[in-house]
């Protein structure tokens, strides 16, 4: 049973830069699990922000990026706003066609 | 552009079955994989099933294998999710989900439809 980890919560400051993480609870991650991160308000449909570990999706702000670091994935917003106050979901595709979510980090700006 | 919309949500009993439905539009429908994710009341998202462009090949949750069947009709531009022997924990926003490539890169999502289990 593969397990999808993201820290459950993280808090930045408006302006701020903050790394979220996405790792699994045996292994690491590499391009090849073909990470992406998805955006989500409470009431409201995820929203794509990265796929192919460091694509942005159409219409996504430059402030996101996705990355590889040491043994995780990564979503880093630079210059934090109020409206990135949201939860944040990651997916690796584990086996095959197989794909797992993470459980989701509550990022709040404060 | 991509729109993807779905329905077919609706009440139904422990051991029930519904037919979810996701109309597409905005690109060749053939060409692309679709997914089915789900998210219960208060939880995460749930990868749930994925069909290739062809329909040939299938992979699912373990925590639906068996009991979903995901399918498509190319002549409809229409993804589909057969969910059977309903049981409470199914309970969940289903959405339908654009691939951008074979079987990663999920990119865009519908609205969602409603899958209520109770008695």
């Amino acid at each position: 049973q593969t397990v999808v980890t993201q820290e459950p919560s993280f808090s930045v400051s408006p302006g701020g830069t903050v790394t979220l993480t996405c790792g699994l609870s045996s292994g690491s991650v590499s391009a090849s699990y073909y990470p992406s991160w998805y955006q989500q308000t409470p009431g409201q449909a995820p929203r794509t922000l990265i796929y192919n570990t460091d694509t942005r999706s159409s219409g996504v702000p430059g402030r996101f990026s996705g990355s590889i670091l040491g043994n995780k994935a990564a979503l880093t917003i630079t210059g934090a706003q109020a409206d990135d106050e949201s939860y944040y979901y990651c997916v690796l595709c584990v086996d095959g066609g197989i794909s797992v979510f993470g459980g989701g980090t509550k990022l709040t700006v404060l | 552009e991509v729109q993807l919309l779905e329905s077919g949500g609706g009440l139904v009993q422990p051991g029930g079955s519904l037919r979810l439905s996701c109309a597409a539009s905005g690109f060749t429908f053939s060409t692309y994989a679709m997914s089915w994710v789900r998210q219960a009341p208060g939880k995460g998202l749930e990868w749930v099933s994925v069909i290739s462009g062809d329909a040939v090949t299938t992979y699912y949750a373990d925590s639906v294998k068996g009991r979903f069947t995901i399918s498509r009709d190319s002549s409809k531009n229409t993804l589909y999710l057969q969910v059977n022997s309903l049981r409470a924990e199914d309970t969940a926003i289903y959405y339908c989900v654009w691939l951008r490539f074979h079987y990663h890169g999920m990119d865009v999502w519908g609205q969602g439809t409603t899958v209520t289990v109770s008695s």
